[in-house]
């Protein structure tokens, strides 16, 4: 099983400021197929990005992926208050399909 | 519109069974890979089971194995989760997910399932 995980646990940053969000995956990813989604309390997530560094429909350029191999990155460039969740990366190459513990944004 | 509603959940006892469906309007599930994602109270997102469009293709976390059950009936554009012998460790907002990949494009809001005696 492929274990992801997730830093920092809580990130805390003022709107307009540039958000670094990493997981690490204990081995490496087949080809990159590494997805982050965006989860608010009593919503369905939403995919933002997948195979790595491809943003989803929809998804505002503000939203970045990184990475390859054991290290990826989300970035996001200017923070909006609607940006405040809680972010996952899940690892979509190797079954089970297994997820981080998440990083929760909080807008000051 | 694209939506995935589920629908199944409540309150069962520790040995018992639920059977979640999710249907899905806006588009076919003929093609996608369908996902069932839980979250427990407080805790992050886990990956339960996935099956393949035709449903040739089942596969499932290890602590479910044995005991839960997915599949599909693309006809009504369906996806199901039969779960036998429920724990109370299965307590959780269990979300029916899908996508052309494993990577799930869509998603329900979920529905609660509550194990306790």
């Amino acid at each position: 099983e492929i274990v992801l995980t997730q830093s920092p646990g809580t990130l805390s940053l003022s709107p307009g400021e540039r958000a670094t969000l990493s997981c690490r995956a204990s081995q490496s990813i087949t080809n990159n197929y590494l997805a982050w989604y965006q989860h608010k309390p009593g919503q369905a997530p939403r995919l933002l990005i997948d195979d790595a560094s491809n943003r989803a429909t929809g998804i505002p350029d503000r939203f970045s992926g990184s990475g390859s191999g054991t290290d990826f990155t989300l970035t996001i460039s200017r923070l909006d208050p609607e940006d405040s969740a809680v972010y996952y990366c899940q690892q979509c190459a190797h079954s089970p399909l297994t997820f981080g513990q998440g990083t929760k944004v909080e807008i000051k | 519109e694209v939506q995935l509603v589920e629908s199944g959940g409540g309150l069962v006892q520790p040995g018992g069974s639920l059977r979640l469906a999710c249907e899905a309007s806006g588009f076919s599930l003929r093609n996608y890979y369908m996902n069932w994602v839980r979250q427990a109270p407080g805790k992050g997102l886990q990956w339960v089971a996935i099956i393949r469009g035709d449903g040739s293709e089942k596969l499932y976390v290890d602590s479910v194995k044995g005991r839960f059950t997915i599949s599909r009936d693309n006809a009504r554009n369906s996806l199901y989760l039969q779960m036998d012998s429920l724990r109370v460790e299965d307590t959780a907002v269990y979300f029916c997910a899908g996508g052309l990949g494993w990577t799930s494009e869509h998603w329900g809001q979920g529905t609660l399932v509550t194990v306790s005696p």
